[in-house]
């Protein structure tokens, strides 16, 4: 257990369904992200929040929508996906963001497939 | 040229042995480093941090880093099959560099331990 968790751990949606993904860190840190996994592919960053601000999108089509309430929850809204979209999505959370020592810990993740 | 670079394997030692795995990187200015191993199904878990030129030793792993040659390697001494994953390397730019402190990550190197 790394202190991120993350809900659902499996999702299987229609490309017509409006999903969200859910991250919650328990380690008080500052910064978190939402990366996409998919097979054969490095991790890709996604989004990046510090103290609950947006700082990096990385041409993210807009059929992803984060949400950043507080300095501990992270959702990702889907809405209208297609069956590229399916993928591991990945949580993580850092004690700041530019730190330069700074670790990235990881939540399970959540297994997405868009049928 | 990709920014950080792994030979995706898989690479095949016999237990026992030691597991060498390597990874080079393309930003000059990168100031942190990091090795993640991630078993099929799971969410990458923090091996090691590395931060200057030199090793790095924790137990059974040491981490080496030349900065000069932009290299960065893993070794894994007494392999065991428990050690059969996929280890991701990691690098992070210096704050201010355009990299915002982003991760960037290998496609990740499969190591297999044969009993």
């Amino acid at each position: 257990e790394t202190g991120v968790t993350q809900t659902p751990r499996h999702l299987v949606m229609g490309m017509t369904n409006k999903k969200s993904l859910k991250c919650e860190q328990h380690l008080g840190h500052n910064a978190m992200y939402w990366y996409k996994q998919s097979a054969k592919k490095p991790l890709e960053l996604m989004f990046v929040y510090s103290l609950e601000e947006r700082v990096e999108n990385n041409s993210v089509p807009s059929r992803f929508s984060p949400e950043c309430p507080n300095s501990s929850h992270l959702f990702l809204h889907l809405h209208t996906l297609q069956p590229e979209d399916s993928a591991l999505y990945l949580c993580a959370s850092s004690q700041q963001l530019a730190g330069g020592s700074d670790t990235q810990y990881f939540g399970p993740g959540t297994r997405l497939t868009v049928l | 040229q990709k920014e950080v670079e792994q030979n995706s394997g898989p690479l095949s030692v016999p237990e026992g042995a030691i597991a060498s795995l390597n990874c080079t990187y393309s930003d000059r200015v990168s100031q942190s480093f990091f090795w993640y191993r991630q078993y099929s199904g799971k969410s990458p878990e923090l091996i090691m941090s590395i931060y200057s030129n030199g090793d790095k030793e924790d137990g059974r792993f040491t981490a080496q880093l030349n900065k000069a040659s932009q290299y960065v390697s893993l070794l894994i001494r007494d392999s065991q099959p428990s050690d059969s994953a996929t280890y991701l390397c990691a690098v992070k730019g210096a704050h201010g560099s355009g990299n915002t402190g982003k991760l960037i990550f290998g496609q990740g190197t499969t190591l297999q331990v044969k009993p």
